[in-house]
C-alpha cells in the first residue's frame, strides 16, 4: 500500500513565524503536490513537484514555498504565518504517465495560526 | 481554466436508500479524466471512481456508479445501498489528458447517511 505521511496532524502557531510542513511518500512517485482545504472552497493547489529540485506553483502560491531535496520529501514552508493561512494542509503523490492513476493523500495537517 | 462546480454543499439521506451528488466541469478539451474522491471524517482522501472521458460507457465500482454525460459536461456519482460508511465529504476532480499531472477540484458535497 502506498503511503502518504505528514508531520502533524494539528498544528499551533503564532503570526509571522516561520512554519515547515513535511510530506513523506514511500513509493518512489515522482509528482508530489501541496493542497489546502477549507470550507466551501474544496482543495486549491498551492504547489507541486515533478521531480527532485522541481517546482511549480498552482493556484494560490502566495505566502508559501516549497522544498524537494529528496524524491520522497517535499515541503510545504509558511515564510511568516499569517492568520488567513489558518486551513487544513494536504500532502499527495502521485506516479507520472499514469493519468489514471489516482493521488494518494496524507491524513492532513490542520495548521491554526493565532 | 477548466473549472469544476459541485452545487450541492450537503445532503443526508436515509441508510439503504440511494443517493445522487452532481458535478459538472467547464472545460475546452475533448479528451479528459474525471474522478470522484471521497472524505471520512478525519480520515484520508481516497479515490471511490474514475471515468475516461472518451469512453461512453459510465464506469461502476460495486454499490457507486457514475451518469456521465459529456455534451452537458455532467458527471455525477451514485451512491446505491448507502451505508453508515458511506458518510464523508465527496469531491468531484479534473485533469486533462496531455501530461498534466494536477488535478482541478470541486468544493465537495458533504454527504450524511442518517441510521
Amino acid at each position: 500500500d502506498v503511503k502518504v505521511t505528514q508531520s502533524s496532524r494539528y498544528l499551533v502557531k503564532r503570526t509571522g513565524e516561520k512554519v515547515f510542513l513535511e510530506c513523506v511518500q514511500d513509493m518512489d512517485h515522482e509528482n508530489m503536490f501541496w493542497y489546502r482545504q477549507d470550507p466551501g472552497l474544496g482543495l486549491r493547489l498551492i504547489y507541486f513537484s515533478y521531480d527532485v529540485k522541481m517546482k511549480e506553483k498552482g493556484d494560490i502560491p502566495e505566502g508559501y514555498s516549497v522544498s524537494r531535496e529528496k524524491k520522497e520529501r517535499f515541503s510545504l514552508i509558511l515564510e511568516s504565518a499569517s492568520t488567513n493561512q489558518t486551513s487544513m494542509y494536504l500532502c499527495a503523490s502521485r506516479p507520472t504517465g499514469q493519468v489514471l492513476e489516482t493521488q494518494y493523500f496524507g491524513p492532513g495537517t490542520r495548521l491554526l495560526v493565532l | 481554466a477548466q473549472t469544476v462546480t459541485q452545487s450541492q454543499p450537503e445532503m443526508s439521506v436515509q441508510e439503504a436508500e440511494t443517493v445522487t451528488l452532481s458535478c459538472t466541469y467547464d472545460t475546452s478539451e475533448n479528451n479528459y479524466y474525471l474522478f470522484w474522491y471521497k472524505q471520512p471524517p478525519s480520515r484520508q482522501m481516497i479515490l471511490v471512481i474514475r471515468q475516461e472521458a472518451y469512453k461512453q460507457q459510465n464506469a461502476t465500482e460495486n454499490r457507486f456508479s457514475v451518469n456521465f454525460q459529456k455534451a452537458a459536461k455532467s458527471f455525477s456519482l451514485k451512491i446505491s445501498d448507502s451505508q453508515l460508511g458511506d458518510t464523508a465529504m465527496y469531491f468531484c476532480a479534473f485533469t486533462p489528458n496531455f501530461g498534466n499531472e494536477k488535478l482541478t477540484f470541486g468544493t465537495g458535497t458533504r454527504l450524511t447517511i442518517i441510521p
